[in-house]
């Protein structure tokens, strides 16, 4: 069966610190590779999205970043954090097989604090 | 920008009663998904309807979908308890070429006291 690894959960940094968060997943091949950022008591916000290695496209310009070295592997990254990307981060995938996305499914989030 | 746009952003009821919640979108949609958020953790996938469909069912969910008023219902019967979070429809946009992307409302927060 398919899963989907986020870590870490948590995480507290510094203004002007570097950020790598790693999504990983098992049991499917090429999958559709997404991040997204959610606020507090609000929707998700789609940061990037992957439809094969090396493939990202970016919805919203910002202080991240993101790559994807292998098939199943994502990576969202930042050099310098600011205070504003503090927020709860999913990490999600879903089925290449039909051309348009149907079931998408979401890693448990990370949630970032910076301070 | 956001595309689905859920109604009511909160929801209290009695367990046992019925729970809807409408989303709204602005353009055309090759489908449309519900999730369920549970407090600080990832989303779950409830149900998808595509565009060609006007009323799904998955257990105690009933999904409508009406393409002519870019709009969508879920209803919730006979709700538990357990059936409190949050309930995001997210749509996947109908332009060719290219593969859509899930784009989420900003969700309904249900409430259901026991």
């Amino acid at each position: 069966s398919q899963t989907i690894h986020q870590w870490p959960a948590t995480l507290v940094q510094p203004v002007g610190s570097p950020l790598s968060l790693e999504c990983t997943v098992e049991g499917t091949s090429n999958p559709n590779l997404y991040w997204y950022r959610q606020a507090a008591g609000r929707g998700l916000q789609l940061l990037f999205y992957s439809v094969g290695i090396g493939q990202i496209s970016s919805e919203v310009p910002q202080n991240l970043s993101a790559s994807r070295p292998q098939d199943r592997q994502f990576i969202l990254s930042s050099k310098k954090l600011l205070l504003s990307d503090s927020g709860f981060y999913l990490c999600a995938w879903s089925g290449a097989s039909s051309f348009w996305v149907t079931e998408a499914f979401f890693g448990q989030g990370t949630r970032l604090t910076v301070v | 920008s956001q595309q689905g746009e859920e109604d009511p952003q909160a929801l209290s009821i009695q367990e046992g009663e019925n729970a809807t919640m409408n989303c709204s979108y602005k353009t055309s949609i090759n489908n449309l998904q519900w999730y369920r958020q549970n407090s600080g953790r990832g989303l779950v996938h409830l149900i998808l309807i595509r565009s060609n469909e006007r009323e799904k069912h998955s257990g105690r969910l009933r999904v409508t979908l009406d393409t002519s008023k870019k709009s969508s219902s879920l209803l919730i019967t006979a709700s538990r308890a357990a059936d409190t979070a949050s309930y995001f429809c997210a749509t996947v946009l109908n332009y060719g070429g290219s593969q859509g992307n899930l784009i989420f409302g900003k969700g309904t927060k249900l409430s259901v006291k026991p």
